[in-house]
């Protein structure tokens, strides 16, 4: 069965530390790996990664996998209490026949105190 | 403006009675999914459509029903709601298979509030 696992759950820091997020998965044929940020309302993207070793970054935020340990970390730099927000996990499993599925794990809950 | 809507954004129902949730999308996307969100949980799929009448269980589908009739919709159907269905609904869209950077970047609807007493 395909698995993702976030940890920490919740997470309370002040403005201006750096939060290191982690995402480890069990996928019978993993295809990619995508971040999501979750406010009050839907999720929005923010990354896709494919490839073990290559850091995808926007702004403050950045992102890298290893395929071989199976997991990622997403890093938010700087915070803000912008970044205050469920962060999102979700891996293709690439099952036959089955589009675009995404198998999500529970999230980190990210509160940032001014 | 590119979007997913959904209707209703908050329902409160009495069990058993049947409920149908609206999911639209004007991105003329092929792969069409729901999932339920739930405390400690994520998001689980309860379906999804790959296109115009081609529909399949995802993760959760006990309960649930879908349609795909036309490609821009793609209805959630409760025929007999039970509290356990108590949940926050999300509906979303992708493009369809492809290469590049959006090629399953799934984009969601506002969500649905739904509690069954």
């Amino acid at each position: 069965e395909d698995k993702v696992v976030q940890s920490p759950l919740s997470l309370v820091v002040h403005e201006g530390d750096t939060v290191t997020l982690n995402c480890s998965y069990e996928v019978t044929n993993f295809r990619s790996l995508l971040w999501y940020k979750q406010e009050k309302k839907a999720p929005t993207f923010l990354f896709m990664l494919t490839s073990s070793g290559i850091e995808k970054k926007s702004g403050r935020l950045s992102s890298i996998l290893d395929k071989k340990e199976l997991f990622s970390i997403l890093n938010i730099t700087a915070t803000q209490t912008g970044d205050s927000a469920i962060y999102l996990c979700a891996v293709d499993p690439n099952r036959p026949n089955a589009g675009n599925m995404l198998t999500f794990g529970g999230g980190t809950r990210l509160m940032v105190k001014p | 403006e590119a979007q997913v809507t959904q209707n209703p954004r908050y329902l409160i129902t009495v069990t058993g009675k049947k409920l149908t949730v609206t999911c639209s999308q004007n991105m003329n996307h092929e792969y069409m999914s729901w999932y339920r969100q739930d405390p400690g949980l994520g998001l689980r799929q309860i379906y999804y459509s790959m296109n115009v009448e081609v529909t399949d269980k995802g993760d959760v589908p006990e309960g649930y029903k879908v349609s795909r009739k036309e490609k821009r919709n793609f209805p959630l159907i409760l025929e007999s709601p039970s509290p356990n269905q108590t949940s926050l609904y999300f509906c979303a869209s992708s493009l369809s298979k492809g290469t590049g950077q959006g090629y399953n970047e799934q984009f969601f609807g506002p969500g649905t509030r739904l509690t069954v007493l």
